[in-house]
């Protein structure tokens, strides 16, 4: 069974654009989550989908955004790009439904803001 | 609030010999589930284990074990067997009730695992 696959896997954009981000989750799986992993901040939650809808969001900026397609992959878009930004972003992937609760991260997009 | 607790910033071990990373949790939900994640230096977060709070048994996989103990709010990992490949970034995880999903998991800081030959 594929993995949790991410693109693009890097990224490097100006400050002031946006930018995409797409995962795709474990076939079967319909919960995508994502992630901001910086060094001074750790790994820190973006936001949930789940059948299309965003089942939880964390404390970011209305920058940052996401959505789910009907196939269950995701995409997440931040605009107006700041140099903070600059980060690894993970999506996982997991059932959603509950057990068993394992998720299943994919390689992460690394985005350099400049 | 849900917190974990890693207190070991990094740690090393020799090859073929036994390791524990740290884990200690704080959480109000009187169901939750921990994990412990591996960070190779390429980026991807591994998933190891899991453990639920309601699981009689401790949880195994393979060469890692998680010592759960509910009283004491800790979920350490134990390696055993060391290879030079268990080199990484260790995280250990939870996810809660209370944390407004099901699958939003609250992050410790990180053990960086180095593996002597």
């Amino acid at each position: 069974k594929a993995g949790v696959t991410q693109t693009p896997r890097y990224l490097i954009k100006t400050r002031g654009q946006q930018v995409t981000l797409s995962c795709s989750p474990i076939s079967g799986h319909r919960s995508v989550s994502w992630y901001q992993q910086t060094p001074g901040q750790g790994l820190q939650f973006l936001f949930e989908y789940f059948s299309e809808t965003q089942r939880n969001k964390g404390n970011f900026p209305g920058r940052f955004s996401g959505r789910q397609f009907s196939n269950s992959r995701s995409e997440m878009n931040v605009s107006t790009l700041e140099l903070g930004d600059s980060a690894l972003y993970l999506c996982a992937s997991s059932l959603g439904t509950g057990p068993p609760y394992e998720q299943y991260f994919g390689p992460g997009t690394r985005l350099t803001v400049t | 609030a849900q917190k974990i607790t890693q207190t070991q910033p990094g740690m090393f071990v020799q090859e073929k010999e036994a390791v524990t990373l740290d884990c200690t949790y704080d959480t109000s939900d009187p169901s939750y589930g921990l994990f412990w994640y591996k960070q190779p230096s390429s980026g991807e977060m591994i998933f190891l284990i899991y453990q639920g709070s309601y699981d009689q048994q401790n949880a195994t996989e393979g060469r890692y074990s998680l010592n759960f103990q509910k009283a004491r709010k800790s979920a350490n990992l134990v390696i055993s067997a060391s290879q030079l490949g268990d080199s990484a970034m260790y995280f250990c995880a939870m996810r809660g009730s209370s944390s407004g999903g099901y699958n939003k998991l609250i992050f410790g800081a990180g053990t960086r695992l180095a593996v002597h030959p």
